[in-house]
C-alpha cells in the first residue's frame, strides 16, 4: 500500500525553536508538494520539488523558512526561528510526472508554536 | 485574490439524497480541476477529476460537471452515504506539465443518517 509518510504527526514547540518536518514520498514519484492548511487561508502551496530541485517556492516565507530534498526518498521542511503565526497543519503531498496530475497527500504534520 | 472559491463552508444533507458542491474559478487558463475528499486527521485524497476539454465525468456516485463559460464546476454525489462525510476541497491547474494545484478553501458535508 504505497503512502506519502510524513513525521512527526504532531509537534509542540515554543516561538524562537527550530522545527524540521519530514516526508517520504511515494516511491517512484518525482514531484514532491509542501502546503500548509490553515482556517483562513485554506490550503496553501509553499514549495515544491521536481527530481529533487526546487521548481516553485513564492509561498514560502523566505525568511525563515526552507525546504530540501536531500534524496528522493526524503522532503524536509524547517522552520527557523518559529513564530506562533506558523501554527498549522502542514501536509506533503508526490505525484508521478507523466501521470494523470494526481497529487497523493501524507497525513500531515500538526504544528503549535506556542 | 482567490483564484478557486467555494462558496458554501458547509452542506447538510439526507443520507439517499443527492449533495451538489459547487467551485468556482477566475482563472482562464485554468484546464484541469480535481475534487478531494478529506477527513479529520488525515491528508485530502484524490476523489475525481475532469478536463477542459469534457464538461462531465462520471465515477460510480460521483459526478463532476464544467461549466467552462461560467468557469463553474460541481461535485454530485448520488445516493449520498453517512461515509461521504467530509471536507471536500475543490482544485485547478493550468498548463501541462505543470503541477501546481489551486484549491478552494472547501466545504464539509454532512450526510445524515
Amino acid at each position: 500500500d504505497a503512502r506519502v509518510t510524513q513525521t512527526p504527526r504532531h509537534k509542540v514547540t515554543e516561538m524562537g525553536q527550530e522545527v524540521t518536518m519530514r516526508c517520504q514520498p511515494i516511491l517512484g514519484h518525482n514531484t514532491v508538494f509542501w502546503y500548509r492548511q490553515t482556517m483562513m487561508q485554506g490550503l496553501e502551496l509553499l514549495a515544491y520539488f521536481r527530481n529533487r530541485a526546487p521548481l516553485d517556492d513564492s509561498g514560502m516565507p523566505k525568511d525563515r523558512f526552507s525546504a530540501e530534498m536531500p534524496d528522493a526518498t526524503l522532503a524536509t521542511l524547517k522552520i527557523q526561528p518559529s513564530e506562533p503565526r506558523d501554527s498549522a497543519v502542514y501536509f506533503c503531498a508526490s505525484a508521478q510526472s507523466g501521470g494523470a496530475n494526481i497529487q497523493y497527500f501524507g497525513a500531515g504534520t500538526r504544528l503549535s508554536v506556542l | 485574490d482567490q483564484q478557486v472559491k467555494q462558496n458554501s463552508p458547509s452542506l447538510s444533507v439526507q443520507e439517499g439524497r443527492i449533495s451538489i458542491l459547487n467551485c468556482d474559478y477566475t482563472n482562464s487558463m485554468f484546464d484541469y480541476f480535481l475534487w478531494y475528499k478529506k477527513y479529520p486527521a488525515e491528508g485530502p485524497t484524490f476523489l475525481i477529476s475532469i478536463s477542459s476539454i469534457k464538461d462531465k465525468n462520471e465515477d460510480g456516485r460521483f459526478t463532476v460537471f464544467l461549466n467552462k463559460s461560467a468557469k463553474h464546476l460541481s461535485l454530485h454525489i448520488v445516493p449520498s452515504q453517512p461515509g461521504d462525510s467530509a471536507v471536500y476541497f475543490c482544485a485547478a491547474k493550468s498548463g501541462g506539465s505543470n503541477y501546481k494545484l489551486t484549491f478552494g478553501k472547501g466545504t464539509l458535508l454532512t450526510v445524515n443518517p
